[in-house]
């Protein structure tokens, strides 16, 4: 079990450029989850999706889109960056009873 | 929307001590509650959590409190060891995965050997 996968693992862009981060999990879960975690702070909850076939924003969606491509994936895509979404993104999934396993993040500088 | 406070931000204490750390939270309606580790350049990691419809639960030297009436939960380590050096985050929210969870803003713990 590799449990959940983030790709890529680092990533420099210029403002304005687009990208997609990509998560994908093996547990089975229903629920996965964007955050964001700007140095020296908690998670902020960028969009979720509590099962296939749905999202949801969370506190800071605005520059952002997600996509719930089936059950394992869920990607966030960023289509103009900006040096304010320079940050580690993480990428989370939860089961029935809401324990959430992160991956092992993606960290962002835009420039 | 759930709002979660997390009290102190920085602790440091001598090994062997034990540590407190508190969190607060406002809606009425969260019932889960857990606790991550996180250290540097790594992703959090689940330590303990608990739900409401129990009070205290324990794991060896952490454990955790939750007071529904006044909405307040909080992480007690015991016989600290300089691993347990890390950033905490307490979090709130529902008890399945259709409620987000909302996180306190982390409290740095340094154990000093």
């Amino acid at each position: 079990n590799a449990g959940v996968t983030q790709t890529p693992k680092f990533q420099v862009l210029k403002t304005g450029q687009s990208m997609t981060l990509q998560c994908a999990q093996d547990m089975n879960h229903n629920s996965m989850y964007w955050y964001r975690q700007d140095p020296g702070m908690g998670l902020r909850l960028i969009y979720y999706s509590a099962s296939e076939g749905t999202t949801d924003k969370g506190e800071v969606p605005n520059g952002y889109n997600v996509s719930r491509l089936n059950k394992r994936e869920f990607s966030l895509r960023l289509e103009s960056a900006a040096p304010s979404q320079t940050s580690v993104y993480f990428c989370a999934s939860a089961g029935s009873g809401n324990e959430q396993f992160f991956g092992p993040g993606t960290r962002l500088t835009v420039l | 929307g759930e709002n979660v406070e997390q009290h102190p931000s920085t602790l440091s204490v001598q090994e062997g001590d034990s540590a407190v750390i508190k969190c607060t939270y406002s809606d009425s309606a969260s019932n889960y509650f857990p606790w991550y580790k996180q250290e540097l350049g790594k992703r959090p990691q689940l330590i303990i959590d608990i739900r409401s419809n129990v009070g205290e639960k324990k794991d060896q030297r952490i454990a955790v409190t939750l007071n529904k009436t006044a909405k307040h939960f909080s992480l007690h380590i015991t016989e600290t060891q300089p691993e347990d050096s890390a950033v905490y985050f307490c979090a709130a929210g529902g008890n399945t995965g259709r409620r987000a969870l909302t996180f306190g803003s982390g409290t740095r713990l340094q154990v000093q050997p």
